[in-house]
């Protein structure tokens, strides 16, 4: 069955940079875009970007354009996340989720469980 | 970027109810336009994409529907375990962004 894990709670702070990891199981993890997604506390949900894990190419909301990195390593299915220049701002649960796979659709089918990242002094 | 406005934000009812739940675009997106259903501590769960599709294993209850700037998501007699937030979500160009949310409560 498909799956997304994504690595444990994150306390960081400020000024210093997080970085996620997502590890994909049950499906070929380069047919599918990998997305990252942000909840702030009590919040709505805000998408910060995509990574194709085939090419490696990346699309990043221009909000986060200077400030996140997104990677993958395909050889242990795994993308990342890692975001530089925290402020209690970007405390939140980081999402990474898949991308359907139906033509024009960026919407999304499996999300991983999700890493609450702190970021505090 | 799209601004995507939900109404309510806080929407009261009881089992078996029909409710519906609005989702308003800053500009007109077509069809496409995606329903999520999140539970407090868990993941969002895609239950409609292209505005009225059903995602596969979402019960028949939930419906979704319009175009352009107006959408609506429908619960037709709700369960128990549809009390949750409820999202919509647009993709026409990026940022692909969300609504506010909207809490179903008993």
């Amino acid at each position: 069955q498909v799956q997304l894990v994504q690595s444990g709670a994150e306390v960081t702070k400020p000024g210093a940079s997080v970085k996620v990891s997502c590890k994909a199981s049950g499906y070929t993890f380069t047919d599918y875009f990998i997305h990252w997604v942000r909840q702030a506390p009590g919040q709505g949900l805000e998408w910060m970007g995509r990574i194709n894990p085939n090419s490696g190419g990346t699309d990043y909301a221009q909000k986060f354009q200077d400030r996140v990195t997104m990677t993958r390593d395909t050889s242990i299915m795994t993308a990342y996340m890692e975001l530089d220049r925290l402020t209690s701002d970007d405390t939140a649960v980081y999402y990474c989720a898949r991308e359907v796979i139906t033509p024009g659709n960026v919407v999304f089918d499996y999300w991983g469980q999700g890493t609450l990242a702190t970021v505090s002094s | 970027d799209i601004q995507m406005t939900q109404s309510p934000s806080t929407l009261s009812a009881s089992v078996g109810d029909r409710v519906t739940i609005t989702c308003r675009a800053s500009q007109s997106i077509s069809t496409w336009l995606a329903w999520y259903q999140q539970k407090p501590g868990k993941a969002p769960k895609l239950l409609i994409y292209q505005a009225s599709s059903l995602q596969s294993g979402v019960p028949s209850r939930f419906s979704g529907s319009g175009s352009g700037t107006e959408f609506t998501l429908t619960i037709s007699s709700l369960q128990p375990d549809d009390f949750a937030s409820y999202y919509c979500q647009e993709y026409t160009t990026q940022p692909y962004t969300f609504g506010q949310g909207t809490k179903l409560d008993i």
